[in-house]
């Protein structure tokens, strides 16, 4: 089974800071990984996605990494804003289309 | 509207009440989740569906029962409430692309008293 980890559980930053985010798991064989942002009372987006032959991903000021030797992914959002205040979840995927998710961390992003 | 939407998006009942949570997709996904967040486990799977009759357990499907007799739609029972089922319900679906993401619901707020 796979165990997603997401350290630290919540994070706050000054505007225009780069935010750093981190997740590990514990399967290798990780098919895929995903990074997704969740806003209060609201379902998941997905940010990006990391298939197992990448080893990144980037979306505008978002970077996502993914080493699998290291169990690793790790997520940069540059220049922070406080629209980017929001819980932000790893997802990994052994291929068989079940997501294991990580517990998430929340990012505040002060004005 | 297309998308995927969930109903109702709050509900209170009461330990030992069957309680049916609707999930509907205009997409035409194959795939579709349930899944439970619980503060400090992140999201938790509790059945999926690959196809229209074509269900299977997740990660915690004990007290929950579901059915897919249309691909458009996935419903979630909660056979007898329990207070332990307390707790915010997402539903997702996705194309049969290994390639492509999860598109998520709103969610539902359950509460059992």
């Amino acid at each position: 089974k796979q165990e997603v980890t997401q350290i630290p559980a919540a994070l706050s930053v000054p505007e225009g800071e780069n935010l750093v985010l981190n997740c590990s798991f514990t399967d290798s064989a990780i098919y895929n990984l995903q990074w997704f942002r969740q806003d209060p009372g609201k379902g998941l987006t997905s940010l990006l996605l990391i298939q197992s032959s990448q080893r990144e991903q980037t979306s505008g000021r978002l970077n996502a990494s993914l080493d699998k030797s290291s169990g690793r992914s790790t997520l940069y959002i540059a220049a922070s804003q406080p629209g980017d205040s929001a819980t932000y979840l790893c997802a990994g995927s052994r291929g068989d289309y079940k997501l294991s998710f990580g517990a998430g961390t929340t990012v505040t992003v002060r004005a | 509207d297309a998308g995927i939407t969930q109903s109702p998006r709050y509900k209170i009942t009461e330990t030992g009440r069957q309680v049916t949570l609707m999930c509907h997709q205009t997409w035409s996904h194959s795939y579709m989740f349930w899944y439970r967040q619980d503060l400090g486990h992140g999201l938790r799977l509790i059945y999926y569906s690959a196809a229209a009759d074509i269900t299977d357990k997740g990660e915690v499907p004990d007290g929950y029962v579901v059915s897919r007799s249309k691909t458009e739609n996935f419903p979630l029972t909660l056979e007898s409430a329990t207070r332990s089922q307390t707790s915010v319900y997402f539903c997702a679906s996705r194309p049969l692309a290994s390639t492509d993401t999860q598109y998520f619901g709103p969610g539902t707020r359950l509460t059992v008293l």
